[in-house]
């Protein structure tokens, strides 16, 4: 079955230190990759996407690249802000399915 | 545009009562998600529904637990009788799944659900 492996966090970092956060999958065909983030209190936003293979989702500062070869969608940001603090989710969607796969989620916590 | 509302926001009732969650996807939406989100198994898929069907209801624990789906714009998750192990957030997602492709699921806020 679909299964998405994420790094275990927490991550603690200061203002304008670089993010990345990796997010490995396993699925059959061509399934569809996501980044979600959930700030404190809230559900679950739609952070980034990508659809297939070399596509790049981004969005507020935040990149992923949609590797196939590595089965790979790791997050980055450049320069993170305290704003950034939140629980992110990768999650894939199967090629034919509706259904998302969600990994265990990665808290981050970025210090002024 | 409204998102996916979720009611109540917090619950807390005491073992053995019965539980109604509420979910109103977006409009224009006909698919609807229910997740549980805890800290020892994170975000779990309940059941889910298309065009007011239910599709998959394999991740419902028990039998205590039922979801209906009356109509496009609302949807239940009953679990009775409650059990202290039923407290989590729940949260309710919905999106547009057609021919041209699966629209990105869009979450509520989550019903935060103690049973003491």
């Amino acid at each position: 079955g679909n299964s998405v492996t994420q790094m275990e966090g927490p991550v603690t970092l200061s203002e304008e230190a670089f993010l990345t956060i990796n997010c490995t999958y396993t699925a059959t065909g061509y399934p569809s990759l996501f980044w979600y983030v959930q700030y404190p209190g809230e559900g679950l936003q739609l952070l980034l996407k990508a659809t297939k293979a070399d596509d790049k989702g981004s969005n507020k500062g935040f990149e992923a690249t949609y590797r196939k070869e590595t089965t790979s969608f790791h997050l980055e940001k450049g320069s993170v802000q305290v704003s950034d603090s939140a629980v992110y989710f990768c999650a894939l969607r199967g090629a034919a399915g509706n259904k998302l796969t969600f990994g265990g989620g990665t808290r981050v916590l970025v210090k002024p | 545009d409204a998102g996916v509302i979720q009611s109540p926001r917090h619950e807390v009732t005491e073992m053995g009562q019965e539980v109604t969650l509420r979910c109103k996807p977006i409009s224009g939406h006909n698919s609807l998600f229910w997740y549980r989100q805890t800290m020892m198994r994170g975000l779990e898929l309940l059941i889910y529904f298309n065009n007011n069907v239910p599709i998959d209801d394999s991740g419902m624990p028990e039998d205590r637990f039922s979801a209906k789906m009356p109509n496009a714009s609302f949807s239940t998750l009953k679990i009775q009788p409650s059990e202290p192990r039923d407290s989590a957030v729940y949260f309710c997602a919905s999106s547009f799944q057609g021919t041209g492709g699966n629209q990105p699921q869009h979450f509520g806020d989550g019903t935060r659900l103690s049973i003491l």
